[in-house]
């Protein structure tokens, strides 16, 4: 069965609004915990490495203000695009990874920004 | 700096044929992993096989193998047998630091019947 659970899978919002999209894993205690973002016909490229307990690391380009990371507890982290504009309209996808595993994914969410 | 290519952008294959997806790989690091997953049109990510750079044979897992050439630095992936439900994205990844990956452009894979 799954491990990492993410919702929604599917959102519709309008410009100017925040989304909070929620990662869990399901089986295992992540310290850390990653998310993607992957525009139409395009590859998965990373955004941020999310920390528990402390600040996400923001790969280059990406906005830290405008995607805000938060990992709480061991189980979840949450992204939330803040003031969400058309262009923001990407897949997002969380994944975890644990020592000699693979990393395992979310089914992802497709936002749309009208 | 760490890169996957995938020099494949699609491929046609006949079902019940193996395929073999491309992949090749660049980095100064000694130990690293490299992964293959499928993503169908859904958009799940689904792990297919992984290759850990001191692994001294060949990953398989049911019907699919990585054909993994270190001094080349490639890790082309084959399924034997396909079917089509095989008819996917397929995307090669490496693991660097800190359980990362980066990934490839990617092999659109179409299974005709």
């Amino acid at each position: 069965g799954a491990v990492v659970s993410q919702h929604p899978s599917r959102v519709i919002c309008k410009s100017g609004t925040s989304v909070k999209i929620e990662c869990r894993s399901l089986d295992f205690q992540a310290t850390t915990m990653f998310w993607y973002r992957q525009f139409p016909k395009q590859s998965l490229m990373l955004m941020a490495t999310s920390n528990e307990g402390s600040k996400a690391t923001y790969e280059q380009g990406v906005e830290k203000d405008k995607f805000l990371i938060n990992h709480a507890s061991l189980t979840l982290s949450t992204l939330t695009v803040t003031s969400a504009h058309p262009e923001d309209s990407s897949f997002y996808i969380c994944s975890r990874g644990r020592p000699n595993s693979p990393l395992h994914f979310g089914n992802g969410t497709r936002l749309t920004v009208t | 700096a760490q890169k996957i290519t995938q020099t494949q952008p699609g491929m046609f294959v006949q079902e019940k044929e193996a395929v073999t997806l491309d992949c090749t790989y660049d980095t100064s690091d000694q130990s690293y992993g490299l992964f293959w997953y499928k993503q169908p049109s859904s958009g799940e990510m689904i792990f297919l096989i992984y290759q850990g750079s001191y692994d001294e044979q060949n990953a398989t897992e049911g019907r699919y193998s990585l054909n993994f050439q270190k001094a080349r630095k490639s890790a082309n992936l084959v399924i034997s047998a396909s079917q089509l439900g095989d008819s996917a994205m397929y995307f090669c990844a490496m693991r660097v630091q800190a359980q990362k990956l980066v990934f490839g452009q990617g092999t659109r894979l179409t299974i005709n019947p």
